[in-house]
């Protein structure tokens, strides 16, 4: 399978753990991106980088959240003391330069509890 | 702020017949557009995109259409078939697509057989 992976699929959580997401992306993508989606509507933007470059964050993206990719190649999303807004739809996404296309991999659904 | 909406949370039309699935976006600096499908459990899975300098763009059983007179997008889908059933976003990009998305909040499209 050469698309977007993202590991675990699932999570449960209790309130205040801290949660690590991971994503590979399409091998020769250097863009990638990370979107919160939550029941019944479009993904929300949260950050993306160029290569290892963090480029873009969204007000969305509170303190609690870091994201690093620090090979250029996979991607981590870390949210800490986690809350029960949090719970979502984590989704990534990949694109290269020459062609912008963002291809989305399946999510990783976080619950909290 | 400026976001990018649908018309329509609902759109059910015979198996075989047309759909159109209507957007509205508000933000004039928006210069790229992409249409996603998005199936229960799934991650967006993209259909196709269109840049501002262009009117009309087809692919395969789908043709998306840019209005920039009056902000307008829509996705046809030509005889529509049971697997299209799934929630349909639209997405723009004032960077070209190379940053983050903005997305609507989808038309759930069904199939009546």
């Amino acid at each position: 399978d050469t698309g977007v992976s993202q590991d675990p699929r699932h999570k449960i959580t209790k309130r205040g753990q801290n949660v690590t997401f991971r994503c590979d992306p399409i091998s020769e993508h250097n863009r990638l991106y990370w979107y919160r989606q939550t029941l019944g509507q479009g993904p929300e933007f949260l950050t993306y980088f160029q290569n290892e470059a963090q480029l873009e964050k969204s007000r969305l993206l509170s303190d609690r959240f870091s994201a690093e990719r620090p090979k250029g190649s996979f991607s981590t999303l870390e949210i800490q003391r986690t809350e029960q807004g949090d719970s979502a739809m984590y989704l990534c996404a990949s694109s290269s330069d020459r062609f912008y296309e963002q291809y989305f991999g399946p999510g990783t659904r976080l619950t909290v509890t | 702020g400026e976001s990018v909406g649908l018309h329509l949370p609902t759109l059910s039309v015979q198996e075989g017949d047309n759909s159109i699935i209507n957007c509205a976006y508000s933000n004039s600096a928006s210069d790229y557009f992409i249409w996603y499908k998005q199936e229960s459990g799934k991650g967006p899975q993209f259909i196709i995109d269109i840049r501002s300098n262009m009117d009309k763009r087809q692919g395969q059983r789908v043709t998306v259409l840019l209005n920039k007179t009056v902000k307008h997008l829509s996705l046809q889908i030509a005889a529509t078939q049971p697997g299209d059933s799934a929630v349909y976003f639209c997405a723009e990009s004032p960077g070209g697509g190379a940053d983050g998305l903005t997305f609507g909040k989808g038309t759930h499209l069904i199939i009546q057989p």
